[in-house]
């Protein structure tokens, strides 16, 4: 059975530019999470869906945003990326938004320069 | 305090016992949950344990839980080199999980 899956597994982007990471749960699973992970650092929350519905958001900008897909895929996005955005973006899969296991992908390692 | 508090370090011999601990702040957390993350890796769940529960031992792990102090740590038996990692204590709150900074595993032969 495939686990979750990231992709890309590593980005360099430019200030100022836009990215999309993508995020596949594992199949069954109906709900994805997203992290960011700075060096030396736990996970921060992000966002949650459930159901393609936005359950959860942290105390992130407005630049990041997501959506789920009817397939339960997910899209993060960053706008106007800065170099502080440089971090390791992990993405967790369960299967509901209660507090259930959460299983995590690789992660998306985004360098901004 | 807000957030979930770790101890940075631990530096262990090949075959004795590691034990991280944690303090986490949310007393409705009802699952509680120890992660690792390998270099370069994400995150791997390791156990978890109901909040109705004081111990859970799965093989090598045994989790301790004192509802009371909001304590709980992770003791890892006979350590493996295999074993050095970070490890991660995460509470759920408002469904979400909130994690401590890590415990860096160091294992030396």
């Amino acid at each position: 059975d495939a686990g979750v899956t990231q992709s890309p597994t590593h980005l360099i982007k430019t200030r100022g530019q836009h990215v999309t990471l993508r995020c596949s749960p594992i199949s069954g699973h109906k709900s994805v999470s997203w992290y960011q992970q700075v060096l030396g650092q736990g996970p921060q929350f992000i966002f949650q869906y459930y159901e393609k519905e936005e359950r959860g958001r942290g105390n992130f900008p407005d630049r990041f945003s997501a959506r789920q897909f009817p397939n339960y895929s997910s899209e993060l996005n960053v706008n106007a990326l800065l170099l502080g955005d440089s971090a390791l973006y992990l993405c967790a899969s369960s299967t509901g938004t209660g507090e259930t296991e959460a299983f995590f992908g690789q992660g998306t390692r985004l360098t901004v320069v | 305090g807000e957030d979930v508090e770790q101890s940075l370090f631990l530096s262990v011999r090949e075959g004795d016992s590691s034990v991280i601990n944690c303090t986490y702040t949310d007393s409705s957390s009802t699952y509680l949950y120890w992660y690792k993350q390998e270099p370069g890796a994400g995150l791997q769940l390791l156990t978890y344990i109901f909040s109705n529960m004081d111990m859970k031992q799965d093989q090598r792990l045994t989790v301790l839980l004192n509802k009371k102090d909001k304590h709980l740590s992770l003791r890892i038996a006979d350590t493996q080199t295999g074993d050095s990692a970070i490890y991660f204590c995460a509470e759920t709150r408002y469904s979400t999980l909130t994690f401590g900074k890590g415990t860096m595993l160091l294992v030396s032969p």
